[in-house]
């Protein structure tokens, strides 16, 4: 089966640093992804990895740990721009190219 | 430089009618997607399509809806018959090749309501 769990919401101070944790289960794994989703716009593009390890870009971090099935997405020095939704998806193994959602996490960044 | 564009942007459509989204890739992409949003729910894949080829359509119920990727033209997602469960948000997003070539950028959606 295919499964990827999230956190429903967090909150978080402007400011501040936050951690996003994802896990999954699918059949195959040829990557994982996070888009960043505003209330009803496009989700839009932040990180890949296929290996493990953390992947840096600015203010945001991804991390995977293949063996445990395991990603986080790290946002530092939190604007309230930044709250929105953090959808992490897998790209499931074989000839498919699809990708597969969790159900996202809802951030909601404080003054 | 335009992305991926999809239109209507809002579509209501009555019980039984038909309902036609349409998704330009962005230009060079030849791997279109679709997914659909409920609300307070994921993405939910529907259909993987390069061009003239539907590639993977395990999304897709098997009753009422297609999807095509023609040679020539934007990528249609039809629904035949609308029922109120279908009320959704409908996203597209193109490729430039296979994902591990680069991220799949998505549109800005259709938003089908049933009445």
């Amino acid at each position: 089966g295919q499964n990827i769990d999230q956190p429903t919401e967090m909150t978080a101070t402007e400011g501040a640093i936050v951690q996003i944790n994802c896990t999954y289960q699918t059949s195959g794994f040829n990557g994982l992804f996070w888009y960043q989703q505003h209330a009803g716009e496009a989700p839009t593009f932040l990180s890949y990895n296929v290996l493990d390890g953390l992947e840096e870009k600015g203010r945001f971090s991804s991390f995977l740990s293949r063996s445990k099935g395991y990603s986080y997405l790290l946002l530092k020095e939190l604007q309230m721009k930044d709250s929105a939704s953090y959808l992490c998806a897998v790209r499931s193994g074989g000839a498919t190219n699809k990708l597969i959602f969790g159900t996202g996490t809802l951030l909601a960044v404080q003054p | 430089n335009a992305g991926v564009m999809q239109n209507p942007r809002h579509l209501v459509r009555r019980r039984g009618q038909e309902a036609r989204l349409r998704c330009s890739p962005m230009k060079g992409h030849s791997h279109v997607y679709w997914y659909r949003q409920l609300p307070e729910e994921g993405l939910k894949f529907m259909v993987y399509l390069q061009k003239e080829n539907i590639i993977d359509e395990s999304g897709m119920p098997k009753e009422r809806f297609s999807a095509e990727f023609p040679k020539e033209g934007p990528s249609i997602l039809r629904i035949q018959q609308v029922v109120r469960g279908d009320s959704a948000a409908y996203f597209c997003a193109s490729s430039l090749g296979g994902l591990d070539r680069g991220e799949a950028i998505f549109g800005s959606g259709t938003r089908l309501t049933v009445v």
